[in-house]
This record gives C-alpha cells, sequence and structure tokens, in this order.
C-alpha cells in the first residue's frame, strides 16, 4: 500500500515563498503528482516528477528525491489566489494515491 | 471539448435508499476512478477500471458497486450498505501513459437525510 504524509495546514504572506513537503512510503512508484484544489471544487494538475531532481513551471517547482521518499513544492510570488489545497499523490502501476493535502492560506 | 462530466452536482437522498451517480468521459482514456473526500481527508480511491468490462476495488469499496459497459461511462452506486455515504465523490479518467496524470470531474456532493 502506499502512506503518504503532508503538513495539515501553512500560512504565508502574499509575494513571499512557501514550501509543503511530501513524504512517502510506497509499494510501487511510476510518479509523484501535486494538485491544486479550491474549496469545493475539482483538483486541478500543476507537476510530475518520476526522476530525481527539480522541475520548474512558472511561479511553481517540484522536487523530488526517490532514496529519500520526499517532494516538496515550492509555490513563489504567492498570490491571494493561491490560497488553496495542495495534494501530493504517488502512482503504482495502476492509481494515483493521495495524501490528506496541505491547505495554504495567502494572508495580505 | 474535451472532458469529463459528473452529474448532478448535488444531490440529496433518505437513508436507506440506492443512489447513483453519473461520470462521463470523452477524452477517449482507458482508465477511470471514483473517489470519495471527506473534510480534512485525502483522496480515498472507491473502484477503478483500466479497461471496458473490467474493475477492481480499491482502498474503501465496501457499499459501493460500479459498472464498466463503456470506455465513456463508469457509474457508480451507493448503496444502503455504505454507513457514512455523505461526502464529495470525484470521478477521474486518464490514459495508459505513465506519466500523465487524472483529469478530473467537477464532483457530485452527496447528501443522505
Amino acid at each position: 500500500g502506499q502512506n503518504i504524509d503532508q503538513p495539515t495546514e501553512m500560512t504565508a504572506t502574499e509575494g513571499a515563498i512557501v514550501q509543503i513537503n511530501c513524504t512517502y512510503q510506497t509499494s510501487g512508484f511510476n510518479g509523484l503528482f501535486w494538485y491544486q484544489q479550491h474549496a469545493g471544487e475539482a483538483p486541478t494538475f500543476l507537476s510530475y516528477n518520476v526522476l530525481d531532481g527539480l522541475e520548474e513551471k512558472g511561479r511553481f517547482s517540484s522536487f523530488l528525491s526517490r532514496s529519500k521518499g520526499y517532494s516538496y513544492l515550492l509555490l513563489k510570488e504567492l498570490q491571494m489566489k493561491d490560497s488553496a489545497s495542495y495534494l501530493c499523490a504517488v502512482k503504482d502501476d495502476y492509481k494515483l494515491s493521495f495524501g490528506a493535502g496541505t491547505t495554504v492560506t495567502v494572508r495580505a | 471539448d474535451g472532458g469529463i462530466t459528473q452529474s448532478p452536482k448535488y444531490l440529496f437522498r433518505k437513508e436507506g435508499q440506492n443512489v447513483t451517480l453519473s461520470c462521463e468521459q470523452n477524452l477517449n482514456h482507458d482508465a477511470m476512478y471514483w473517489y470519495r473526500q471527506d473534510p480534512g481527508q485525502g483522496l480515498r480511491l472507491i473502484y477503478y477500471s483500466q479497461i471496458v468490462n473490467d474493475f477492481q476495488k480499491g482502498d474503501i469499496a465496501e457499499g459501493y458497486s460500479v459498472s464498466r459497459e463503456k470506455k465513456e461511462s463508469f457509474p457508480l452506486t451507493v448503496t444502503s450498505a455504505q454507513k457514512n455515504p455523505t461526502a464529495f465523490y470525484l470521478c477521474a479518467s486518464g490514459p495508459k501513459k505513465q506519466n500523465y496524470g487524472y483529469t478530473f470531474g467537477s464532483g457530485t456532493r452527496l447528501t443522505v437525510v
């Protein structure tokens, strides 16, 4: 099975940087995904890592270390619209398993 | 435009009644999935299907049933055997390629009274 851990909540100021950590223990690994979910809405895809290292996409970056079972999502130049839940998910051969999500609150 | 459609958005049912949630996709994805989300919890997998006429139980399949008669459709029935059916239900689909995540529907919020 999968065991995926991430912090429950984080708060940051507009314009700042926030790093959301995710640790995982899995029986199979075919990639790690980050999703953004606003309250009451469907998750939307942010990033994908399958090899070690950093993937950058505009204000969002994601890092993976397979040997450590560790990933982080970095959100730069925070905006009020970034207030949302961020879900870490690991894919085995057939399906995605999700962490409980980290709620990020951006303050003015 | 291609996408995945869930209906209805809100659903109310009396306790003891079965209810079926619809999920349709026109993305030509092989795999489809049903997740349940409760407040403060992540998405938990109910059932998934990799191919037509085949499906597997996820982590919390008890009290639920599915069918996959067409590639485009993967309806979920919440039966009276499900002890706590009130939740936000999300359907997703994905291609067989490993580096693809899922596309999610907009969800159905089921309330059982």
